[in-house]
């Protein structure tokens, strides 16, 4: 199985500030890595998929890159409601699997 | 409007049997998979796995496989995912999800607790 291994597990950041998440593949996974912002007692909402594409409806601050077995995702300025879990997810041969998670909370 | 709602929260002992639904709306059902993603108090996601509403193909995640069946009736616009032989560990949310595209999950239900304990 391919294992997904994010940083920083916690983040504390200032609204304005650029904060980046990163998440490693465990092998190669060419741009099917998603990411999704979770809040407390909510499913995880969809941001980022194949790597870089914003979801309709996401805020423009949110981007994503990366290929391969390296990704990130930058929130360009940080935002009061982004404050949240975040989750990287890898897709490979019918098999997905998810990021431990970054908490990132707003100073 | 892509909806997705789930039955009620579930309390079961171990050893016993859960089985949850997560009725679709807003889209034909029978075009997109289904998935199921759980999540236990205070951790990560797990994908458990999905079914394909039109041919009935399932696939499912090696660690629950023998204990997880998800099924399908496209008649109801339905997804189902049972559980057996339940154990503490598997006290958790379970979410049903949408994937209108290969590789990720971009509608949720609202999710279900389940939970096991003696």
């Amino acid at each position: 199985d391919i294992q997904m291994t994010q940083s920083p597990s916690t983040i504390s950041a200032s609204v304005g500030d650029r904060v980046t998440i990163t998440c490693r593949a465990s092998q190669g996974i060419s741009g099917w890595l998603a990411w999704y912002q979770q809040k407390p007692g909510k499913a995880p909402k969809l941001l980022i998929y194949e790597a870089s594409t914003l979801q309709s409806g996401a805020p423009s601050r949110f981007s994503g890159s990366g290929s391969g077995t390296d990704f990130t995702l930058t929130i360009s300025s940080l935002q009061p409601d982004d404050s949240a879990t975040y989750y990287c997810q890898q897709y490979n041969s019918y098999s997905y699997t998810f990021g431990q998670g970054t908490k990132l909370e707003i100073k | 409007e892509v909806q997705l709602i789930q039955s009620g929260p579930e309390v079961k002992k171990p050893g016993a049997t859960v089985k949850m639904s997560c009725k679709a709306s807003g889209y034909i059902f029978s075009d997109y998979n289904i998935h199921w993603v759980r999540q236990a108090p205070g951790k990560g996601l797990e994908w458990l796995g999905f079914v394909d509403p039109q041919y009935r193909d399932t696939f499912y995640n090696e660690k629950v496989r023998g204990r997880v069946t998800i099924t399908a009736d496209t008649s109801l616009d339905t997804a189902y995912i049972e559980v057996s032989g339940l154990r503490s560990a598997d006290t958790a949310v379970y979410y049903c999800a949408t994937a209108f595209s290969t590789g990720y999950f971009d509608y949720w239900g609202q999710g279900v607790l389940v939970t096991v304990s003696s």
